[in-house]
């Protein structure tokens, strides 16, 4: 089963760019690597989602290296609504479609 | 954007009493999930259906535990006989495809509580 590990929490300011990173050592070939964002008493919001490389939308960024036994979550700029809890997940394999959500990282941003 | 929307947005329910919990899923979505958040505790996945069918289900979906699709745009949950520690955020999701290219996009989830 692919597990991913992040950091429990981290702080930043408003401004400064945050970058979470998760490490999923067993990932499978097929995989792809999805991050999600949640605020309290709502649902997990999907970011962005990536394979290899770079992948780029309007709110953030996912480096994922070659290897793709680690990838890094972007967030340019934080604002105080940033502040949230960031799950990093990739797919149990085996045609598999639940996700297990791990107890992600909890972003704190500060005025 | 289109998104999944859930209701109601929360219910209150006498232990032991049936409750169906109700989400409209992204409109040209074919593949659909519920998962339950117990209050300061993980995501947790409980079951996911496509064609009709359900595909997967965890061990927390057992006999008490039900869903279905009854028409085309709704999909819902019944729980038969609620207990205490049913009381949850419960979250549906759907998804264009099932591979895992094709991310989950969840509602606002429905807050679940047994008195």
């Amino acid at each position: 089963l692919a597990k991913t590990t992040q950091p429990i929490s981290m702080d930043s300011y408003e401004g400064q760019e945050v970058n979470i990173t998760c490490s999923h050592n067993n990932i499978a070939t097929n995989d792809y690597i999805t991050w999600y964002q949640q605020f309290p008493s709502q649902g997990p919001r999907f970011i962005i989602q990536g394979y290899k490389t770079k992948v780029t939308n309007e709110v953030a960024s996912l480096f994922i290296p070659a290897d793709r036994k680690s990838s890094t979550l972007s967030l340019p700029r934080v604002s105080l609504s940033d502040t949230a809890v960031y799950y990093c997940l990739v797919a149990l394999g085996g045609g598999r479609r639940a996700l297990t959500f791990g107890s992600g990282t909890r972003l704190q941003v500060q005025p | 954007e289109p998104e999944v929307t859930q209701t109601p947005s929360h219910q209150v329910t006498q232990m032991g009493q049936e409750v169906i919990l109700r989400c409209v899923p992204i409109s040209n979505h074919l593949y659909f999930y519920w998962y339950r958040q117990i209050l300061g505790q993980k995501v947790e996945f409980l079951v996911s259906f496509y064609n009709n069918e359900i595909s997967e289900k965890s061990e927390i979906f057992d006999d008490q535990f039900s869903v279905e699709r009854p028409d085309g745009s709704n999909f819902t949950l019944k729980i038969r006989s609620t207990k205490l520690e049913d009381s949850a955020m419960y979250f549906c999701a759907s998804s264009r495809t099932g591979g895992t290219d094709q991310p989950q996009h969840f509602g606002d989830g429905t807050r679940l509580s047994i008195l």
